[in-house]
């Protein structure tokens, strides 16, 4: 299983852009990169989900290098609702249950 | 879309007793769903892996006869603590991947389970 590294906290302003970025070192060649954003006693909600380059939707974009051993989330002009824990999942593609493990994840805080 | 809920939010119960969450994908069919259980302040704990119309795989350490897993139809899995006892207190969340190319999960809301 590609074991994940993220900081453990991070504070930002609203108004700013926030990069989040997660080392994965043994990324396997057919994993894919997901991101995950939880609130306090919710079910976390998918963010983005990449293989490689960039992707964006409307909420995120993710950047992933060439070599694939790491991934920044980027948050455009944060707002105090995204204060939350963001995770960041590595795994297979097809829904195997590989790669199903939950790192710390990174706390975001947000100011006004 | 891939909306996945869970009933019931919230359960109290005795210690001894046993209790029974249900997780349903509302929109999608899912042949796999998973468990996961969330202490506080730590991350999410995968438990196992519920396959429709077979035995769930469970992961190191998570006993099989306390915690049972039903999948028994594409839309509905149950997870039915037995015997619940104080330190099975915890968030329960389920989650489902649509399939069909898609492989990232959609989760339910979560269960607060606090036993007396």
């Amino acid at each position: 299983l590609a074991k994940t590294t993220q900081p453990i906290s991070m504070d930002s302003y609203e108004g700013q852009e926030v990069n989040i970025t997660c080392s994965h070192n043994n990324i396997a060649t057919n994993d894919y990169i997901t991101w995950y954003q939880q609130f306090p006693s919710q079910g976390p909600r998918f963010i983005i989900q990449g293989y490689k380059t960039k992707v964006t939707n409307e909420v995120a974009s993710l950047f992933i290098p060439a070599d694939r051993k790491s991934s920044t989330l980027s948050l455009p002009r944060v707002s105090l609702s995204d204060t939350a824990v963001y995770y960041c999942l590595v795994g297979r593609s097809g829904g195997g249950a590989d790669g199903l493990t939950f790192g710390k994840g990174t706390h975001l805080i947000i100011q006004p | 879309g891939a909306v996945v809920s869970q009933h019931p939010s919230r359960v109290i119960c005795k210690s001894g007793t046993s209790v029974k969450i249900e997780c349903r994908s509302l929109d999608f069919q899912a042949t796999t769903m998973f468990w996961y259980r969330q202490f506080p302040k730590q991350s999410l704990m995968l438990m196992a892996t519920s396959n429709e119309g077979s035995k769930a795989t469970y992961e190191q350490g998570v006993e099989k006869d306390k915690f049972l897993i039903n999948h028994a139809s594409l839309t509905l899995s149950t997870l039915t603590v037995t015997s619940a006892h104080p330190e099975d207190s915890s968030f329960y969340i389920c989650s489902a991947i649509p399939g069909q190319g898609r492989n990232e999960q959609f989760f339910g809301p979560g269960t607060r389970l606090t036993v007396l």
